[in-house]
C-alpha cells in the first residue's frame, strides 16, 4: 500500500518558471511532511518541511502548500534555476517512520 | 559536523554471492535507517534501529538480508545470497530519535550502489 502518492513523475520547466510537484497522502496520523532533494550520486537532503497545523511554509524560493482536508500538499519552486535540476521526494512521517513518494525528476532548461 | 558515512560507494557482484554494507551515523543519533532505492523509485525502508534495538524490519527479506547495529552506533547490512533484483542503491540515514519535533530530520549518507550480475 503506497501511503504517499507523488506526481508528476518528471517535469521540465524553463529557467525562471515555477515548478510544482504534488503529493497526496492516506494516513491522517502523519504529523510531519518533509520534501527531499536528491542529486545524482548523492543521498536525499532535506529541503523544506511542514507540520499539518500550518497551511503554507516558505523558505526562499521554495514553498510548501498544505491542504489538510484534501490530504494533499505541494512543493512550489519559484524562479526555477538549472541548479534546481534534481529528483524531489515528498514524505509523510509518524511514529519515527518516513513514507516516501515515488519521486519527481525536475529538469530546468536554461 | 560530520555526516552519515557509508562504504563502499559502489559494489558489483555475481548473483548468489554475498555482500556487506557499512554505515556510521551522525554522532549522537539514536535512530538509524536502512533504505533500498531502486532506480526511479523513492526510498523503501528495510530496517530501522533505535539505539541497538530493531524497531521495524517488516520489509526486510529476512531469508537473505540481515542487519545489525552493535553498541548502538555503526551498522552493517548484509545480503546473502544476492539476487538480480537486489540491484539498487542502499541508503543509510540517521536522526536524533522520536518526538523531537522538526528535529526528527533524517540525514542521509551518499549510498552504496549495488549491481548484481
Amino acid at each position: 500500500q503506497q501511503q504517499v502518492k507523488q506526481s508528476p513523475q518528471s517535469l521540465i520547466v524553463q529557467k525562471g518558471g515555477i515548478s510544482i510537484i504534488n503529493c497526496a497522502y492516506e494516513n491522517t496520523a502523519f504529523d510531519y511532511f518533509p520534501w527531499y532533494q536528491q542529486f545524482p550520486g548523492k543521498g536525499p537532503a532535506l529541503l523544506i518541511a511542514i507540520r499539518p497545523d500550518v497551511s503554507e511554509k516558505k523558505e526562499g524560493r521554495f514553498t510548501i502548500s498544505f491542504n489538510k482536508s484534501a490530504k494533499q500538499f505541494s512543493l512550489h519552486i519559484m524562479d526555477s534555476q538549472p541548479g534546481d535540476s534534481a529528483t524531489y521526494f515528498c514524505a509523510g512521517y509518524n511514529f519515527n517512520k518516513f513514507y516516501f513518494g515515488s519521486g519527481t525528476k525536475l529538469n530546468v532548461k536554461p | 559536523e560530520a555526516g552519515v558515512a557509508q562504504s563502499p560507494r559502489y559494489k558489483i557482484i555475481e548473483k548468489r554471492q554475498s555482500v556487506a554494507f557499512w554505515c556510521n551515523p551522525i554522532s549522537g543519533h539514536a535512530t538509524l535507517y536502512w533504505y533500498q532505492q531502486i532506480l526511479g523509485q523513492g526510498p523503501k525502508l528495510l530496517i530501522q534501529f533505535q539505539n541497538n534495538g530493531v524497531v521495524d524490519d517488516s520489509q526486510l527479506p529476512k531469508d537473505r538480508f540481515s542487519a545489525e547495529r552493535l553498541k548502538g552506533v555503526d551498522s552493517t547490512l548484509k545480503i546473502q545470497p544476492a539476487k538480480l533484483e537486489d540491484s539498487a542503491v542502499y541508503l543509510c540515514a540517521s536522526s536524533l530519535g522520536p518526538d523531537r519535533g522538526l528535529g526528527n530530520e533524517q540525514f542521509f549518507g551518499p549510498g552504496t550502489r549495488l549491481t548484481v550480475l
